[in-house]
């Protein structure tokens, strides 16, 4: 069935390492995509989104890879700190459909 | 803070009873969107409006509704409660209708049924 789907739900790092969260998504149409990080005890939080034009985008200490021909999504960390310690989600969407779909989310762990 | 403003933060209430959910969006935002998140889940989408319509449905249970008002803010209404509703309700809001850009979550509430 549809779905978009996280390789792991756990990772652990160390401070100032670089993560990287995966997510896989099963529909070719899906055309956008977004990372949100919660907290505990918080709201989901945008992080970055990428449409499904670009391969690959960039924010502050963030960058996304979108792999079309895998159907795999990314969200690198560069120099974590306890304070990404979160669950991050990928969300996907597409033309003709109304709402996100998110994945079941990845915990980070940071460790200092 | 993502400016998206949610109340009550916590509610506690027996089966069988009916809540109000309260959200406010964005200052400029038209849409505003309901998703639940259960224990360890991830979120699902409940509803969409967008300037005062519904604009899209998701997994939203009968017993549930939802309305926006004229000043954009959103009601969630969830009746005859059960045990499993017991979640974490949030809304979102964009300034767009379509989903295809980002959505800022508010804080939550947190809904104990007993």
């Amino acid at each position: 069935g549809e779905s978009v789907g996280l390789h792991l739900p756990t990772l652990s790092v160390q401070e100032g390492d670089n993560s990287i969260i995966n997510c896989a998504y099963s529909n070719s149409a899906s055309d956008y995509f977004i990372w949100y990080k919660q907290e505990s005890g918080k709201g989901p939080q945008f992080i970055i989104d990428i449409r499904s034009n670009m391969d690959k985008r960039q924010g502050q200490r963030v960058t996304v890879l979108l792999n079309k021909t895998v159907k795999h999504l990314s969200l690198q960390i560069a120099a974590t700190h306890p304070g990404d310690s979160a669950v991050y989600f990928c969300a996907e969407n597409r033309a003709g459909r109304r709402a996100l779909t998110f994945g079941s989310g990845t915990r980070l762990q940071v460790q200092p | 803070d993502s400016g998206v403003t949610q109340t009550p933060k916590h509610l506690i209430t027996a089966t069988g009873q009916r809540v109000t959910l309260r959200c406010s969006p964005r200052s400029g935002d038209l849409s505003v969107y309901w998703y639940q998140q259960s224990l360890d889940q991830g979120l699902q989408f409940l509803i969409q409006y967008y300037n005062g319509e519904e604009r899209a449905k998701g997994n939203i249970l009968e017993r549930f509704s939802a309305q926006q008002f004229p000043d954009l803010h959103s009601e969630l209404n969830l009746s005859s409660l059960e045990l499993g509703d017991s979640a974490l309700y949030f809304c979102a809001s964009s300034v767009y209708g379509n989903s295809h850009y980002e959505q800022y979550f508010g804080p939550g509430t947190r809904l104990t049924v007993t």
